[in-house]
């Protein structure tokens, strides 16, 4: 099946630095989404973005399907941004159904 | 719209006995995945299912099992519990899982289970 990695595995920031989380996916998708999960363990939707470019305030993310990597930039952080972040993707097709495959996630803390 | 719901959002049992954990998905959504989230493993694909019919499952044991009604909500039941089941168990719901657009998951607040 798919392989998600991502990097780095942790990334300590002031507040106000700018950020890039990335998702490295070692077969076609044609689903990828985004995560960030909260203290109390919700998984909060950020992006789906199989190819292209997204941006949502200060988050903006970019998947380039053909060289198998997603991109996550968080700019001007603030320490509410701290947290969790996940890649997960998946390809529809053969018996993948349903089947989200997660990274290890990036642990993103934010000091004041 | 109300987003996916999982209940109870927390339990504890003992080794041996048997948990069952209730999903309720999007209204309109039909597919619904559950995961297993552990320190040790991270998020793990349990099983999807789709018009009441389980259409993938992940590595689990047999102890690990599920079920759709035909509104779309689900349950998950795990039977002869260890202490390695401790875990957060999530469930997500999308419109439909396949290839076409419309597989975008959304996630329940889960439910922290303790095997003591």
């Amino acid at each position: 099946g798919i392989q998600v990695e991502q990097s780095p595995p942790d990334l300590i920031l002031q507040e106000g630095a700018n950020s890039t989380l990335r998702c490295n996916f070692s077969d076609s998708v044609n689903n990828l989404q985004w995560f960030h999960q909260n203290p109390w363990g919700q998984l909060i939707n950020l992006f789906y973005i199989p190819s292209g470019t997204k941006q949502n305030g200060r988050l903006s993310a970019t998947t380039v399907a053909t060289e198998r990597y997603s991109l996550l930039y968080i700019s001007s952080s603030q320490t509410t941004d701290s947290g969790v972040y996940f890649c997960a993707a998946y390809n529809a097709g053969g018996t993948s159904y349903g089947k989200l495959t997660f990274g290890q996630g990036t642990i993103l803390t934010v000091h004041p | 719209k109300a987003g996916v719901t999982q209940t109870p959002r927390y339990l504890i049992k003992t080794r041996g006995q048997q948990v069952t954990l209730s999903c309720s998905p999007i209204s309109g959504h039909r597919s619904v995945s559950w995961y297993q989230q552990t320190p040790g493993q991270g998020l793990q694909f349990l099983f999807e299912y789709f018009s009441e019919t389980q259409r993938n499952k992940g590595n689990f044991p047999g102890r690990f099992s599920g079920r759709q009604f035909s509104n779309s909500r689900s349950e998950m039941n795990v039977s002869t519990l260890e202490l390695g089941d401790s875990a957060l168990y999530l469930c997500a719901s999308s419109r439909t899982s396949g290839s076409s657009g419309g597989n975008i998951q959304y996630f329940g607040a889960g439910t922290r289970l303790s095997v003591l």
